[in-house]
């Protein structure tokens, strides 16, 4: 009965390669979102998905690119890691405007790039 | 873009008294105010939330106050316990559905017994 599930939960990998992380939720909602928290625990917006549509493109680097096949699922897609993107990345839904909904978060990928 | 400031970052209190954490914003288009809490290692879960139509809300020990005119919003745990122990964000969202959420710096709260 997972709302929001990512994979993997860990992630360790080598500068330079190419790494991919996965989001689902069940939970009917419209909009998918993914977040950074660095080691400071800053938690910070990257982009958010609405049926499928890109809505919010934050100040991110073209090395990370969103998927979202349909609007169950939204994919991250990381190429060239460097070590600054080592951070723990939660993926997380909400229902459709109007109204502001509660945003569900995903229970986190940590990646380590070495 | 909207900025959010959040004091204090860090906060110990002595269980049962009361904690306070402030926020403050600069985007007066901001108009949905949510808190979440994050225990070590979980995710972030909303524990209660304002639009800016409200000015107070309450939720058993949690109570969230706005103030629309100073752009400041606080969080007020009462009669507090061991396992509030977390650290608290809060958060401004802007636009017809407030999606884009942007967060404080977070407050570790720790509850002393």
């Amino acid at each position: 009965d997972t709302a929001v599930s990512q994979t993997p939960k860990y992630l360790v990998t080598q500068m330079g390669n190419d790494k991919s992380i996965k989001c689902e939720q069940n939970l009917g909602h419209d909009t998918m979102y993914w977040y950074k928290q660095d080691s400071k625990k800053f938690l910070k917006i990257m982009f958010s998905y609405n049926n499928k549509e890109l809505i919010i493109n934050e100040t991110v680097p073209n090395r990370f690119s969103p998927k979202s096949p349909d609007k169950a699922h939204l994919n991250l897609h990381i190429n060239s890691l460097e070590l600054g993107d080592s951070a723990v990345y939660f993926c997380a839904s909400s229902q459709e405007p109007p109204s502001p909904r509660e945003q569900y978060f995903g229970p986190g990928t940590r990646l380590t790039v070495t | 873009g909207e900025n959010v400031e959040q004091h204090p970052s860090t906060l110990s209190v002595q269980e049962g008294d009361s904690a306070v954490i402030k926020c403050t914003y600069s985007d007066s288009a901001s108009n949905y105010f949510p808190w979440y809490k994050q225990e070590l290692g979980k995710r972030p879960q909303l524990i209660i939330d304002i639009r800016s139509n409200v000015g107070e809300k309450k939720d058993q020990r949690i109570a969230v106050t706005l103030n629309k005119t100073a752009k400041h919003f606080s969080l007020h745990i009462t009669e507090t316990q061991p396992e509030d122990s977390a650290v608290y964000f809060c958060a401004a969202g802007e636009g017809q559905g407030a999606q884009k959420l942007v967060f404080g710096q977070g407050t570790r709260l720790t509850i002393n017994p």
